[in-house]
Parts: C-alpha cells; structure tokens; sequence
C-alpha cells in the first residue's frame, strides 16, 4: 500500500511551459514536503506546507488538507528544472512517508 | 556550515562483512533519520532519533543499528551485509522550528 502517490511518473517537457505535479495522500499528516532530486545527487528542500500555499521564485506549490491533495507548479521551465520530484508527507510523530517521484526533463 | 555530512559516498561490501555508514550535521537538530532509497520505491525510514540517547526504529530497520551518543553524529550501522542491503542510503536532519528537512549527499551501497 501506498500512502503517497505521485502523478506522473515521467514528464518532458519544453523550455518554457508551465509544468504541474500532483501528489496524493491517503492519511492524516502535520505537514507535506516537497524535494527536488538531481541526477546522481543529493535531497535538498524546496517546500513544507501545512495549508494553503507559497511561492519560492518560479515554483509554487498549493495543497488542499480536506482533499488530501497538494500540487506543484513550476512556471516557465528552464533545463536546469529537470530532476526527480519527491512529494513527502509527515505524520503523527515523527515518521515520514515519501512518494515515488517524478521524473521531470525539460527540453532547451 | 557543512550542513549534512555523510561518508563514505560509495561503497562496496561482501556478504557478511559489518560496516558502519556515518553521519554528521552542525545545525545543532535535535532530529535525524536514516533512509534508504530502491529503485521504484520511495524513500523508506530505517532508524531515526529525537535526541542525543533516543533512537527509535521506522518502517525497515531489520539489519541494521543505530547509536545516538552526541547531537551532531548519528552513525548507521551494518551488522552483517546482505544484497538485499545494496541501496542508496540519505541521512537527513529536521529543524525543530520551521520543520524543513536537510539531507546528506547519499551513500550508494553494495553488497556482493
């Protein structure tokens, strides 16, 4: 059983195009993080959210508590964005659970 | 500021033999965690500790032991290595506050 499931898997797309990943969760959670992977690299942070909604530079990310939904948006994709996504979500305590990831290229 | 620290990056072991993953972090967290990562599978808590002398275990810590005798190092520990043992393994620490997460570089880990 999956308690986090990220759509889509794999994603290419053009340098430019708004880019959107979504992340669902089947359980009650404090917080949703979401990660950027690069190629053979490490973890780093992009968000955690609990309600609502932030923005960091080109990305966005939004989550919905009731429908146990969160998106991330990327806006005007460059090269550099491709990476694998991870969406994570913390429960009660201290245990985390991650998705599988996407898979992002963008194409110059 | 390091941030994360783990070592060694690459890693090659027999079967059997002990080894020990290390870990560091100068952010003074009082939360760290260990995870492996498989292909097609997300990321999976293996030990994990609020603070220097807890440690407590999480979905997959079969094979594996962790100590936590001071704040900034947090050692995993490989008894007797098997192949179902080769992953990429992350430590990650937690900032009490904003609660964002920070994570090592990975160890790739394989067992023959």
């Amino acid at each position: 059983k999956n308690e986090v499931e990220q759509s889509p898997q794999n994603l290419t797309a053009q340098e430019g195009e708004f880019i959107t990943i979504n992340c669902s969760y089947s359980v009650g959670i404090s917080a949703l993080h979401w990660l950027q992977q690069h190629p053979g690299g490490g973890i780093v942070s992009l968000f955690m959210l609990s309600s609502g909604k932030k923005k960091h530079g080109r990305l966005i990310a939004t989550i919905n508590i009731q429908e146990k939904h969160s998106s991330l948006h990327i806006t005007a994709s460059h090269p550099r964005d491709s990476a694998v996504y991870i969406c994570a979500v913390r429960v009660t305590g201290n245990q985390f659970y991650f998705g599988t990831g996407t898979s992002l290229t963008v194409i110059p | 500021n390091a941030g994360v620290t783990q070592t060694p990056k690459f890693q090659v072991l027999k079967t059997g033999q002990s080894m020990t993953l290390q870990c560091a972090q100068d952010m003074n967290h009082e939360y760290m965690s260990w995870y492996r990562q498989d292909p097609g599978m997300g990321l999976r808590l293996i030990h994990y500790s609020v603070g220097a002398g807890i440690t407590d275990q999480g979905e997959v810590p079969n094979g594996y032991n962790v100590s936590r005798s001071t704040t900034e190092d947090f050692p995993l520990r490989l008894l007797s290595a098997a192949p179902s043992q080769t992953s990429v393994y992350f430590c990650a620490s937690r900032e009490v506050g904003t609660g964002e997460l920070f994570f090592g570089e990975g160890s790739r880990l394989t067992v023959l």
